[in-house]
């Protein structure tokens, strides 16, 4: 079993609308918890960290479920230049963090 | 530019040859981690310096892969005997010392490797 899932997607959605998907991790002991954002052919860059009372940044709103060991990620009023893989990532311990394959969001005009 | 720097950023190479990977990473930042990335797949680690010192190394990193921080500033990445197998985008990312919780790594803009 991978240590983290996602959902691929992709997931189509209109400027405007909201979108949201989740990851589910495998290692209960897991610390902490980050969405970073992919665009294509380039670098990861972190998005935003996880805490376990959930929290926005913007539009952005994160939520960590300990108990069921998922992780949710809800964009509200989508842009054009949301589009971009997301990934969900667990840090086990101190220096390994362990990625998800990617969700993959297009937010069309 | 004072980000995490790789070169090359795109390699080609025969298979059975070998080829080396440089990373730069950001000026004070103590931890220096190297992942791969395949088409479709999330980063994945291989491994990862404190200052000089290689402290793990992940179980995909074979025999073939070689990993160095010398001076603990930049570090390479050596894969010998190039299998195309070996084809990935190579990222580096580093870390500033732990403190408290944050622990954001800052990533490189990758190495693409293709081996034919």
């Amino acid at each position: 079993r991978k240590e983290v899932e996602q959902d691929p997607g992709p997931f189509n959605v209109p400027e405007g609308a909201t979108v949201a998907f989740n990851c589910t991790y495998s290692n209960s002991a897991s610390q902490s918890f980050f969405w970073y954002r992919q665009d294509c052919r380039k670098e990861p860059k972190l998005l935003m960290s996880v805490y376990s009372s959930g929290n926005e940044d913007g539009r952005f709103t994160a939520q960590l479920n300990r108990a069921s060991q998922y992780i949710s990620l809800l964009i509200r009023d989508s842009k054009l230049s949301d589009s971009a893989t997301y990934l969900c990532v667990v840090n086990l311990n101190d220096y390994k963090l362990s990625f998800g394959a990617g969700t993959t969001v297009t937010v069309r005009a | 530019d004072t980000g995490v720097s790789q070169d090359p950023r795109h390699k080609i190479t025969k298979r059975g040859q070998n080829v080396t990977f440089r990373c730069d990473p950001i000026s004070e930042h103590n931890r220096l981690y190297w992942y791969r990335q395949t088409l479709g797949q999330g980063p994945e680690f291989l491994t990862y310096f404190q200052n000089e010192a290689q402290l793990e190394k992940s179980r995909l990193l074979s025999d073939r892969f070689s990993a160095e921080r010398p001076k603990g500033s930049f570090s390479t990445l050596e894969i010998q005997r190039t299998e195309q197998g070996d084809s990935a985008m190579y990222l580096c990312a580093s870390r500033q010392p732990l403190a408290g919780t944050y622990n954001e790594q800052f990533f490189g803009p990758g190495t693409r490797l293709t081996v034919l």
